[in-house]
């Protein structure tokens, strides 16, 4: 089990131009999230997989951001045409059912794509 | 829907002294909560949750919280800070119906000083 893994740990790039980010949730883990978080926020939520099936997207996630999961193991989030107002830390979690008493999905958090649109 | 609160943006405190960082939270139907703690440059890291059961709950390097239902509160406290404590925390809501996405709150730092 080496965790959450996403790449690369930070992009820069000019306005305009697309960027694709990659999350590798740790191994077997069935759902997986994205959140952007900005300076001074907490985590806000985009969407979420349940094995390759996105089962719910925030309205943060306008149509220039599209997320995949194409075989249910990583994750890419990719920004269309970005804008000054990307500019954030794109963070990635993974869960899994738990198997004793309590049915909650504590997500376990990769480092963070840190992005600066300039 | 729920929203998460955390009125205090920064708690400075002294090494060895006792802190409590605050959490509220309102919602329509039932949550579990959590607390996180990010370091720079760093995801979240788990320190402990609330899913039911015993109110007071302990989590990992010496933290625990009380859930209190009657007045939607999840506070965080720790008897003796370390220099090492020093980073942000998040309080969260999740609802246990779905157990899916995570509702934060905007965080507050902890500065432990000398």
């Amino acid at each position: 089990d080496t965790g959450v893994s996403q790449n690369p740990r930070h992009k820069i790039t000019k306005r305009g131009q697309n960027v694709t980010f990659r999350c590798d949730p740790i191994s077997e883990h069935n759902r997986l999230y994205w959140y952007r978080q900005t300076l001074g926020q907490g985590p806000e939520f985009l969407t979420y997989f349940q094995n390759e099936a996105q089962l719910e997207k925030s309205r943060l996630l306008s149509d220039r951001f599209s997320a995949e999961r194409p075989k249910g193991s990583f994750s890419t989030l990719e920004i269309q045409r970005t804008e000054q107002g990307d500019s954030a830390m794109y963070l990635c979690a993974s869960s899994s059912p738990r198997r004793e008493q309590g049915s909650s999905y504590e997500q376990y958090f990769g480092p963070g794509t840190r992005l600066t649109v300039t | 829907a729920q929203s998460v609160t955390q009125l205090d943006s920064q708690v400075p405190v002294f090494e060895e002294a006792p802190v409590e960082l605050r959490c509220n939270y309102s919602s329509s139907v039932s949550v579990y909560l959590f607390w996180y703690v990010q370091y720079p440059n760093q995801g979240l890291q788990l320190l402990l949750k609330y899913l039911s059961g015993s109110t007071l709950v302990k989590g990992i390097n010496g933290f625990e919280a009380e859930f209190n239902k009657s007045q939607t509160s999840f506070h965080l406290r720790k008897p003796s800070v370390h220099i090492s404590d020093t980073a942000e925390y998040f309080c969260a809501a999740q609802n246990t119906g779905t157990a899916s996405k995570l509702t934060f709150g905007t965080g507050t730092r902890l500065q432990v000083t000398l």
